[in-house]
């Protein structure tokens, strides 16, 4: 089953960009699109950013994504405390929805 | 509003069964794929299950197939998930969650916590 790989923890002052990578370990994953979550602590999942780098509505500029390859990318500009949270990016393999391992942001 | 209201979580027996269900509001129900995600204790987001619109073509995790099974009811606006032969590694909080805009689990429900253990 395929892999999507974050790194475990990032983090950042206030008003920094901090970047989050996701690296898959399938060739589905080239060519597939990629979905990133929010969670905040305590709560249910949100969706933050659809088909690599689209935001829905009432998702802040500040959060942006993309895709090369891959690997893809999540990046939070103008870092704010209400970021604190945890971050996953997910694809399909096949007919499979794999979620990242996930990545807890902290901001200094 | 999107609304999504899991319950059926509880305390079970390894070995038992346990149905969840999630209500849906606020939208077609009838016309959508549906997800269930599950969150162990401290960790990350696992797929489960998924069914679409009329129930007619469902997928399952690796870990749940042949334990599991998701179905729906659109008369009633509800999703379900039956768990069978539950193991102590199922013990996780369940999420139900929507495809409305051709996006796997862009709406989630709150969650109901589901604990094996004897």
């Amino acid at each position: 089953q395929s892999v999507l790989t974050q790194p475990p923890s990032a983090s950042g002052t206030p008003g920094q960009r901090v970047t989050i990578s996701c690296s898959g370990s399938s060739s589905n994953f080239r060519s597939n699109y990629v979905y990133w979550y929010q969670q905040l602590p305590g709560t249910a999942p949100k969706l933050l950013i659809h088909r690599n780098s689209q935001r829905p509505s009432g998702v802040p500029d500040r959060f942006s994504g993309s895709k090369s390859g891959a690997s893809a990318s999540l990046a939070i500009s103008g870092l704010r405390s209400e970021d604190e949270a945890d971050y996953y990016c997910a694809a399909w393999d096949d007919s499979l929805y794999v979620f990242g391992t996930g990545t807890t942001v902290t901001v200094l | 509003e999107v609304q999504l209201v899991e319950s059926g979580g509880g305390l079970v027996q390894p070995g038992g069964s346990l149905r969840l269900s999630c209500a849906a509001s606020g939208f077609t129900f009838s016309s959508y794929w549906m997800y269930w995600v599950r969150q162990a204790p401290g960790k990350g987001l696992v797929w489960v299950s998924r069914i679409n619109s009329d129930g007619s073509t469902t997928g399952y995790a690796d870990s749940v197939k042949g334990r599991f099974t998701i179905s729906r009811d659109n008369a009633k606006n509800t999703l379900y998930l039956q768990m069978n032969s539950l193991r102590a590694e199922d013990t996780a909080v369940y999420y139900c969650a929507t495809e409305l805009v051709n996006t796997p689990c862009d709406y989630w429900g709150q969650g109901t916590l589901v604990t094996v253990s004897s």
